[in-house]
């Protein structure tokens, strides 16, 4: 079964520096892979994905995640945090079962905190 | 084009009574799905439909909840009788089939309180 680990629970970061948040899978295939963010008392929403080709993916608001199969990794990463990026961000692995259906599993979530 | 829609955003109950969550996918959507999220945890997959047969319920607790998606378009989650642990926010996504992986789209949620 597959699983997503987000080792950080709470990051606090001053606004302008960079952001790194570290998503760990488990899967024995090529996973679908995701980053989406909650703003409080909102829905999920999809920052960027990973399918196949080009290893760097580039998302919505700036940010960009890379996956390395080696390290069964897919970090999400942004160069200059806005005071606006606060929320909680989870990571979540697709298992295709055939058709167009697959299964997200999702990590616990990194909730991040920006300080002015 | 509308998101997807869920009502009521926010209830309040006491355990053993029931309760019912209604999502309005994105139209022409064909799947569906019904996630629990526990405060702190990540949200988790209850319920898949593909149009209005069942993909995956393999953990719905079917003692307690229940979900049906008649015509394939609306969707009902209904508890009964709910449990303190039942308190989670329940998110509604759907996603439109294509040839490969598609993407899902995620509503605000109803939260639930079970006091």
């Amino acid at each position: 079964a597959q699983s997503v680990t987000q080792p950080d629970i709470h990051i606090t970061v001053s606004e302008g520096a960079s952001l790194e948040l570290r998503c760990n899978y488990s899967y024995g295939a090529t996973p679908y892979l995701f980053w989406y963010v909650q703003s409080p008392g909102q829905g999920l929403q999809l920052l960027l994905k990973y399918f196949s080709g080009d290893t760097l993916v580039q998302g919505i608001k700036g940010f960009e995640a890379e996956f390395k199969r080696s390290q069964s990794s897919f970090n999400l990463r942004k160069p200059s945090v806005h005071w606006s990026d606060a929320a909680e961000y989870f990571c979540a692995v697709g298992r295709f079962r055939g058709g167009s259906n697959y299964k997200l599993t999702f990590g616990k979530g990194t909730l991040l905190t920006v300080n002015p | 084009e509308a998101g997807v829609a869920q009502s009521p955003r926010y209830k309040i109950i006491e355990k053993r009574q029931s309760v019912a969550f209604w999502c309005n996918p994105i139209s022409g959507h064909a799947t569906l799905y019904w996630y629990q999220q526990i405060l702190g945890q990540g949200p988790k997959l209850l319920i898949q439909f593909q149009n209005n047969g069942v993909v995956d319920d393999s953990q719905l607790p079917k003692d307690r909840f229940s979900a049906e998606r008649l015509k394939g378009v609306d969707s009902t989650l209904k508890i009964q009788p709910a449990k303190l642990e039942d308190s989670a926010v329940y998110l509604c996504a759907s996603s439109l089939p294509s040839s490969g992986a598609n993407v899902l789209t995620f509503g605000a949620g109803s939260r639930l309180t079970v006091l």
